[in-house]
């Protein structure tokens, strides 16, 4: 039978266009935000991240961008690239007696050549 | 830095048979992580440990799985015994501390037949 699985969102931009991926948060006192990157087949790999004393980071061709009013995280990549093809994940330090990161359910970024 | 080392990177067993999954932090890391992938539920946390002792294993499934971190540069994650539903992607992260940036190895895809 068909199989059901996570809907995960989905984003399709050509190729040298700007992307902006868009996170929603849960916890009000997450202090520590993080970007990831998961190509087919591998394990997440780290991108950026940001602390909630900042509310902007840029790294090389990614961006950052912190709302703690509305608990939003934001990941813009400029000049988007077919490599940059993958499903990005942003993650929150939940803080609390265990201290740990929770990941969100990703979205699905297609480059278009 | 080598990074996260995982084995075997496939695996592929039969319904009722033991599964033992192996992980390498990262050197000077103190937090090590066990994640599954599935599509149906994405990126789940099994378990983690802080300097050798787990935190929290709020995440294991059942009875049927088990983590031990007998040293700082050894973790295993083990099924016992093994379900077709258990098939998925099984990732071990390390951090220098449970709230940092996590980086995670390349994963053992399990197959439960």
């Amino acid at each position: 039978g068909e199989s059901v699985g996570l809907h995960l969102p989905t984003l399709s931009v050509q190729e040298g266009d700007n992307s902006i991926i868009n996170c929603a948060y849960s916890n009000s006192a997450s202090d520590y935000f993080i970007w990831y990157k998961q190509e087919s087949g591998k394990g997440p790999q780290f991108i950026i991240d940001i602390r909630s004393n900042m509310d902007k980071r840029q790294g090389q061709r990614v961006t950052v961008l912190l709302n703690k009013t509305v608990k939003h995280l934001s990941l813009q990549i400029a000049a988007t690239q077919p490599g940059d093809s993958a499903v990005y994940f942003c993650a929150e330090n939940y803080g609390g007696a265990t201290n740990k990161l929770i990941f969100g359910t990703g979205t699905l970024l297609a480059v278009q050549p | 830095d080598a990074g996260v080392i995982q084995s075997p990177r496939h695996e592929v067993t039969e319904m009722g048979q033991e599964v033992t999954l192996r992980c390498k932090p990262i050197s000077g890391h103190n937090s090590l992580f066990w994640y599954r992938q599935t599509m149906m539920r994405g990126l789940e946390l099994l378990i983690y440990f802080n300097n050798n002792v787990p935190i929290d294993d709020s995440g294991m499934p059942e009875d049927r799985f088990s983590a031990k971190m007998p040293n700082a540069s050894f973790s295993t994650l083990k099924i016992q015994p093994s379900e077709p539903r258990d098939s998925a992607v099984y990732f071990c992260a390390s951090s220098p501390r449970a709230a940092d940036t996590q980086y995670f190895g390349p994963g053992t895809r399990l197959t439960v037949l």
